[in-house]
């Protein structure tokens, strides 16, 4: 089956600054790729996805590219702000007859003011 | 439209009791998914279903089981909670276009279960 690695597994910046975010997958047949925030205590929620036939997608602060030939993508989120600080999962979903979706184990991001 | 909801919020089990916790979604999507989410581990499916009648395992389905009797609802089953399964548990739904992948899931608020 799909294995999703994502790194790291915590960051820190300091407010303004960059973030980046990695995510490898394994199932050359994945095709969709969100990415998901969570906030303390709270439901993950998606922030940007991408499929397969696209190579990078933005959304104002936030960006994601996919590279298919290494079987990587990444969560480039900028200018960043306190309220940033979350955990963000990355996933990848193969379509191919099992419908479900494989999720990395989750990156800490704290934003420092 | 209240989107993805689970009850119960909080529970507190010992070992060997059962519960069933139960998911809704007025959305009228297809796919429906149990996950639970420990430290470090992430979102891990536990069961998932892809229509109304019917289920699969997921990638840690020892423990649980699962039905999907109306479409709207998802529901999972410890029949005997052991303290390995303290963990806070996610519901969430999603629809696919034909043939294609995936769209969103939209995930429920969660519930935290402690079994002592």
């Amino acid at each position: 089956g799909e294995n999703v690695e994502q790194h790291p597994s915590t960051l820190s910046v300091q407010e303004g600054d960059s973030a980046v975010i990695k995510c490898t997958y394994s199932d050359s047949a994945s095709n969709y790729f969100p990415w998901y925030k969570q906030e303390l205590g709270k439901r993950p929620q998606l922030i940007i996805d991408i499929r397969s036939n696209v190579g990078e997608k933005k959304d104002q602060r936030i960006a994601v590219t996919l590279n298919k030939t290494a079987k990587h993508f990444s969560l480039h989120i900028t200018e960043t702000q306190p309220e940033d600080s979350a955990v963000y999962f990355c996933a990848a979903t193969n379509s191919g007859g099992y419908q479900k979706v494989t999720f990395g184990t989750g990156t800490k991001l704290q934003v420092i003011p | 439209n209240a989107g993805v909801t689970q009850t119960p919020k909080f529970r507190v089990l010992k070992t060997g009791q059962s519960m069933t916790l139960l998911c809704a979604q007025d959305m009228n999507h297809e796919y429906m998914y149990w996950y639970r989410q420990d430290p470090g581990m992430g979102l891990r499916l536990i069961h998932y279903s892809v229509g109304e009648g019917t289920t699969a395992k997921g990638e840690v389905p020892d423990g649980y089981n699962v039905s999907r009797l109306k479409k709207q609802n998802f529901l999972l089953g410890l029949e005997s909670a052991a303290p390995s399964q303290t963990s806070v548990y996610f519901c969430a739904s999603s629809y696919s276009t034909s043939g294609g992948p995936l769209e969103t899931q939209y995930f429920g608020p969660g519930t935290r279960l402690l079994v002592l």
